[in-house]
């Protein structure tokens, strides 16, 4: 089993939907996790932490589910400039810097 | 502000030849790293300096060499290209080695080995 795990989509969706995605991590001992974004050819850039009481950044909601292992990300009102892949990044460890990452999920928003 | 810079774009190599990848920053970062990203997998840690002055292995080291030449450089050698070295290298840095520094990454190397 893969260490994160991740659904490669693509998941297609209208302009101003509401998508949804998980990220399942197989350590019980990770400590921190990311959404990170990556557009098409482009570089990966932080999205936003994911915090254990779930946190929103507008139309951004990440939640955690540590007794099921997984990180989800949901997009409401979604738009065009969504489109991209989202990578979930977690940490192995207490003591272990290495970030593991997944392979990313790619959404593609309709007009 | 450029941020993190890598050269060059784009490198077609053919096996056995070797080069060197070149990386700055300009925020004065502390930590820096090399990555690479292949299709279908996540991005792997190759090399990583914590610090100037030091270097460790990430998770897939062989064939690779770092050089943390100063506190904004960090260089990545291949001394001998093979053909499942052909990927998209990214170098990024963070303020420290911690999980609440973001890594800023740079644009990115896609490398080719024939």
């Amino acid at each position: 089993r893969k260490e994160v795990e991740q659904d490669p989509g693509p998941f297609n969706v209208p302009e101003g939907a509401t998508v949804a995605f998980n990220c399942t991590y197989s350590n019980s001992a990770s400590q921190s996790f990311f959404w990170y974004r990556q557009d098409c050819r482009k570089e990966p850039k932080l999205l936003m932490s994911v915090y254990s009481s779930g946190n929103e950044d507008g139309r951004f909601t990440a939640q955690l589910n540590r007794a099921s292992q997984y990180i989800s990300l949901l997009i409401r009102d979604s738009k065009l400039s969504d489109s991209a892949t989202y990578l979930c990044v977690v940490t192995p460890g207490a003591s272990n810097y290495q970030l593991i990452w997944g392979a990313g999920t790619k959404l593609i928003i309709k007009p | 502000n450029a941020g993190v810079t890598q050269t060059p774009k784009f490198q077609v190599l053919k096996t056995g030849q070797s080069m060197t990848l070149q990386c700055a920053q300009d925020m004065n970062h502390n930590s820096m790293y090399w990555y690479r990203q292949d299709p279908g997998m996540g991005l792997r840690l190759i090399y990583y300096s914590a610090s100037e002055g030091t270097t460790d292995k990430g998770e897939v080291p062989n064939g690779y060499n770092v050089s943390r030449l100063n506190k904004r450089e960090f260089s990545l050698r291949l001394e001998s290209a093979a053909p499942s070295q052909t990927s998209v290298y990214f170098c990024a840095s963070s303020v420290a080695l911690n999980y609440n520094s973001p890594l800023h990454f740079g644009n990115g190397t896609r490398l080719t080995v024939t």
